[in-house]
């Protein structure tokens, strides 16, 4: 594995409320994403970040904030959380000395109610 | 926009009867095609880097193939633990590190 852990790793929460999910990474790497995976469009990312409070969005951030104010910290936040923002929630890294394989968190699976 | 399919979305095999899983992509520039496993209820392992055509790679019983349009998953005599979702994924040269992924092939092999 690559020394990557999400928090919470199951959460179910109301239309409206805010939502903050965590993935901490060990690899001291510069590189963390946020992936969502659903079925029928497999995974897709939400936002990646090169660095700390260097973030850039992906194909599907409408919705998404995040933030990284540590390098081994990458917090994914739905200000105001929908339905269609049930979805399984993974973070992923690159190892250091690998250049472009990135490597992934066991998941957040996240119920919008 | 890069693209990429994967054929069949699932596939039964009985123990000892290799196939192949397809990936077929459009990227402007390939930078690289990854594959990953995935078994249910876990992030994607990462499995094979392709860069170039005509490029394998091997891992016990499986072996991973690229040619300008497609990759394949070539699984050998599979047994019942490789049973997973195995996901495809392109890296477009210029697009930053980020991964375009396919929505896998779900395989599962019986006794």
């Amino acid at each position: 594995d690559a020394g990557i852990t999400q928090s919470p790793r199951h959460k179910v929460t109301e239309t409206g409320t805010p939502v903050t999910l965590r993935c901490h990474q060990t690899e001291n790497h510069r590189y963390m994403y946020w992936y969502r995976q659903d079925p029928g469009h497999g995974l897709r990312l939400i936002h990646y970040s090169y660095g700390v409070k260097d973030t850039d969005k992906g194909e599907v951030s409408d919705g998404y904030s995040v933030s990284r104010s540590k390098t081994e910290d990458f917090l994914l936040t739905l200000e105001s959380a929908t339905s269609s923002q049930t979805s399984v929630y993974f973070c992923a890294t690159n190892r250091p000395g690998q250049t472009y394989e990135q490597y992934f968190g066991p998941g957040t699976r996240l119920t919008v109610t | 926009e890069d693209q990429v399919t994967q054929s069949p979305e699932a596939l039964r095999l009985q123990e000892g009867e290799s196939s192949s899983l397809n990936c077929s992509y459009t990227v402007s520039g390939l930078r690289g095609l990854f594959w990953y496993r995935q078994d249910p209820g876990k992030g994607p392992e990462f499995l094979f880097t392709l860069y170039s055509a005509g490029e394998e790679k091997e891992k016990e019983r499986l072996k991973a193939t690229l040619t300008k349009k497609e990759s394949f998953l070539h699984i050998t005599a599979p047994k019942p633990e490789d049973s997973a979702t195995y996901l495809c994924a392109v890296q477009a040269t210029g697009g930053g590190n980020k991964l375009t992924f396919g929505t896998g092939t779900q395989l599962k092999v019986e006794l």
